[in-house]
């Protein structure tokens, strides 16, 4: 079966505009994470959804930050007015096991010029 | 804050020999561990998990939990060049969301 995927796999931007950056998780998985890696840094948590519960925003570094999660399944993850410091890699993780293995897409590198 | 603290290394360690990277977390309650690896520019990828005390052996790998020390240790067994990557630490906080450690980068040397 396939992995989590997740597009586009670059994205170059000016500063304030919008980007929407998507992710696929793996099949009958039910929680669909967010995480932004600045280069050289570790992972910070963004959002998480499990199921249809209300998702855990509280990783959301302002309020121009959003995601949704449709159908369960496809998440995007919205950045409005982008700034230079929104430049990192975007990586989404999905998992169904409760001990909570997640497995990583490839990322979504930004660069806000 | 719950913290999950590595050694950012580099540890160098010659081909053949064990490499040991070390853990330690803040969170007396935490039940699930988690141990990746992440090659330069790649994405994150999961190479043992772990949630008993003691020593979980997988090939070359062989993580170790000690709860009551709030440790958590990965070995790498013959170590390869292959090997040369960033490791992070994860651990599962109440709530199902992961905190991660910084890392370690490991560098084996042939």
């Amino acid at each position: 079966g396939a992995g989590v995927s997740q597009s586009p796999s670059n994205k170059v931007t000016e500063k304030g505009k919008d980007v929407e950056l998507r992710c696929d998780p793996i099949s009958g998985h039910t929680a669909l994470y967010w995480y932004r890696q600045s280069l050289g840094q570790g992972l910070e948590f963004l959002i998480y959804f499990q199921g249809n519960s209300a998702p855990d925003k509280s990783g959301l570094p302002s309020d121009r930050f959003s995601a949704e999660r449709t159908g369960g399944s496809v998440s995007t993850l919205t950045i409005q007015r982008t700034q230079q410091e929104d430049s990192a890699v975007y990586l989404c993780a999905s998992t169904t096991s409760f001990y909570n293995e997640q497995f990583f897409g490839p990322g979504t590198r930004l660069t806000v010029l | 804050q719950k913290e999950v603290e590595q050694n950012s290394g580099p540890l160098s360690v010659p081909e053949g020999a064990i490499a040991s990277l070390n853990c330690t977390y803040s969170d007396r309650g935490s039940q699930s561990f988690f141990w990746y690896r992440q090659y330069s520019g790649k994405s994150p990828e999961l190479i043992m998990s772990i949630y008993s005390n003691g020593d979980k052996e997988d090939g070359r790998f062989t993580a170790q939990l000690n709860k009551a020390s709030q440790y958590v240790s990965l070995l790498i067994r013959d170590s390869q060049p292959s090997d040369s990557a960033t490791y992070l630490c994860a651990v599962r906080e109440y709530g199902n969301k992961l905190v991660f450690g910084a890392g370690t980068i490991l560098r084996v040397k042939s």
